[in-house]
């Protein structure tokens, strides 16, 4: 196992469109996180699993916003009708328990909407 | 969600100690503290977390106060490469405030 997988790592696409993102987790990870990241800014937090329960989702940035995690294993993060201002760094990372906090964090997908 | 309350920035000479203090006034009983750091151009990195007791790893030491409310990250000798910005995050859903800049002087 390398570690949390991002793909893909960097996606440009038109405004309007929908993008999916996709996080596979280290395995046997039970929690599974997704950040944006702006130039400058720190990791923004966005949403959070335990297993297959997305146990937050108030700070999604807005309801073009959605993540999933069907089988508690891999997850995505899906914009629809993207705009300029969601062009970013988007960041997942996984632990493996609240008992066992340490999180590792992919290589993002840098996210360019033109 | 806890809030957090770190220097925008901090400077310290190589092969110095340095140390990153940290405001959680508002934490919960039996949330973690977590630090993560992050290099330039990469993503977050762990490195300590700790509930009530001192913690060391072979990056750092963490010091907890007695009602938990603060804590300081000790970066016992830093070098060049450990310059980045310092999160701490005391809560498990591993929310970053604005972070410590530390400056690192040759």
């Amino acid at each position: 196992d390398t570690g949390v997988s991002q793909n893909p790592r960097h996606k440009i696409t038109k405004r309007g469109q929908n993008v999916t993102f996709r996080c596979d987790p280290i395995s046997e990870h039970n929690r599974l996180y997704w950040y944006r990241q702006t130039l400058g800014q720190g990791p923004e937090f966005l949403t959070y699993f335990q297993n297959e329960a997305q146990l937050e989702k108030s700070r999604l940035l807005s309801d073009r916003f959605s993540a999933e995690r069907p089988k508690g294993s891999f997850s995505t993060l899906e914009i629809q009708r993207t705009e300029q201002g969601d062009s970013a760094m988007y960041l997942c990372a996984s632990s493996f328990s609240v008992w066992s906090p340490e999180a590792f964090f992919g290589q993002g997908t840098r996210l360019t909407v033109v | 969600d806890a809030k957090t309350t770190q220097p925008n920035s901090m400077e310290s000479n190589e092969e110095e100690p340095v140390h990153l203090p940290c405001n959680h006034s508002t934490i919960s009983g039996t949330d973690y503290i977590h630090w993560y750091r992050q290099l330039p151009s990469q993503g977050p990195e762990y490195v300590i977390h700790g509930l009530t007791s001192n913690v060391n790893n072979r990056m750092a030491s963490l010091a907890i106060a007695e009602d938990r409310k603060s804590s300081t990250l000790i970066l016992h000798r830093a070098t060049l490469r450990d310059a980045a910005v310092y999160y701490c995050t005391p809560d498990d859903k591993i929310i970053f405030g604005k972070g410590t800049r530390l400056h690192i002087l040759p």
